[in-house]
């Protein structure tokens, strides 16, 4: 069965330090992966996915993910935390169209 | 105007109530799905629907239904809604192998 998982209920981090949100996948076949950022009261807005090609994703408001097919990984992170960056993140994974997601990890920046 | 809109946002109803929820894009996708968000476990999937006539259960389908009334109308109905079933949910749509963009979610409470 397809799982992704998102091993920390909650990270924090001090502003202008970098900051890692960890994501594991089994999916079958080529995995497609996404990163989504929800603020409170609002939906899911997409940050940035792996398909194919380069290992190292960038994505909107300065984020990035490090797709690592032997660790089964697909990390977001971002060189330097801002406070508006607390939200609460989603890891996706699937193929086919069939996405399932992470249970979601808070990140809380401190300033 | 929001390209995935969600009627209504928030809804309290009773136990054995019938509920709809409504969903329309403009975004032109033909894939659309429906999510339930229960804090902790992050989205679970309830039906999808790749385009007009195909329509597809979830993880969690029991209990709920869905109609897909033209390209950009998916809606989700629970036919005798009990108290478990107060969570917040997500409609969203995609391009084939894309990333998922949503409304922002109707709330539900069921008494």
């Amino acid at each position: 069965a397809q799982s992704v998982a998102q091993p920390e209920d909650q990270v924090n981090v001090a502003e202008g330090n970098p900051l890692t949100v960890k994501c594991t996948y089994s999916v079958s076949g080529n995995p497609y992966l996404f990163w989504y950022v929800q603020y409170p009261n609002r939906g899911l807005q997409f940050l940035l996915k792996y398909i194919t090609g380069d290992n190292l994703v960038k994505g909107s408001y300065g984020f990035e993910a490090e797709f690592n097919k032997s660790q089964t990984s697909f990390h977001l992170k971002k060189p330097s935390a801002l406070v508006s960056d607390s939200a609460l993140y989603f890891c996706a994974g699937g193929g086919l169209n069939k996405y399932i997601f992470g249970t979601g990890t808070r990140l809380k920046v401190l300033a | 105007d929001a390209d995935v809109t969600q009627t209504p946002r928030n809804r309290i109803t009773k136990t054995g109530k019938r509920i709809m929820l409504e969903c329309s894009q403009t975004k032109g996708h033909d894939r659309m799905y429906w999510y339930r968000q229960d804090p902790g476990l992050g989205l679970r999937l309830i039906y999808y629907s790749f385009d007009v006539k195909d329509i597809n259960k979830g993880e969690i389908s029991d209990g709920y239904s869905v109609s897909r009334q033209a390209q950009a109308k998916f809606s989700l109905s629970l036919e005798s809604a009990i108290p478990n079933q107060t969570a917040l949910y997500f409609c969203a749509t995609s391009r084939d192998g894309g990333e998922l963009f949503f409304g922002e979610g109707s709330r539900l409470t069921v008494l």
